[in-house]
């Protein structure tokens, strides 16, 4: 059976990096066209694709938050680590963990966390 | 990639059909997929490629179309399908979503 979880605070200062961390079961990010990515809902916009790593370490990131995220991988570990610098208040909104594997489309979510970002 | 779905909210009667579009700025292939939101929930795939079926979604979901223009049917509404629904193109990254069709019963 195939899970993520998400874990992070639930609450950012503006300024402050936020670092999220997905542990999965169920898969082995080792395997062959496996990829975890993290989406983002934030109130009043539609889902937006962060980040997502892939099983040969290729990262791919949002273009218009590319200079601010960072995404990396322990295999060992089964987790997937999301840093996003100098948040802001419309980095309001619950972030999915989600996993891809062979086709491009995510079959499997995490529950989400929100994130609230204020001062 | 820019996706826009309409209509933004949809009323149908349980029993009747209901009809999702979805516009791709730029040809997308067939590379586009649906998901179902309920309220409180994660999204779930229902459609892939245009017009496969995820494992275990009923088969009174479907899906038709190719390069800009895109449809999610349902052919027999149920209280249970009442939800957002949104397309995802996967052509090209960043993989770009639609702002979502929010389906109510009448």
């Amino acid at each position: 059976q195939v899970t993520l979880k998400e874990s992070g605070p639930a609450l950012v200062k503006p300024t402050q990096t936020l670092t999220l961390t997905c542990t999965f079961s169920g898969f082995s990010l080792s395997t062959s066209h496996m990829r975890v990515g993290w989406i983002r809902q934030s109130p009043g916009k539609p889902l937006e694709w962060l980040a997502r790593i892939d099983w040969d370490d290729w990262k791919f990131y949002s273009t218009s938050l590319r200079t601010r995220l960072t995404v990396s991988k322990d295999t060992s570990k089964n987790q997937v680590v999301l840093t996003m610098t100098n948040m802001e208040v419309v980095d309001t909104g619950t972030y999915y963990c989600v996993r891809m594997w062979q086709r491009l489309v995510v079959d499997s979510w995490g529950q989400g966390t929100p994130v609230t970002v204020s001062s | 990639i820019v996706m826009t779905q309409s209509p933004a909210t949809l009323s149908v009667s349980p029993g009747e059909r209901a009809t999702l579009s979805c516009r791709a700025s730029q040809s997308v292939t067939t590379n586009l997929a649906w998901y179902q939101q309920k309220p409180g929930q994660a999204p779930r795939l229902l459609i892939y490629g245009a017009s496969s079926r995820a494992t275990g979604i009923p088969a009174r979901f479907s899906g038709s179309g190719s390069g800009t223009e895109f449809t999610l049917t349902i052919s027999s509404l149920q209280s249970e399908d009442i939800a957002v629904y949104s397309c995802q193109q996967y052509d090209n990254w960043p993989f770009t979503f639609g702002r979502g069709t929010r389906l109510e019963i009448k």
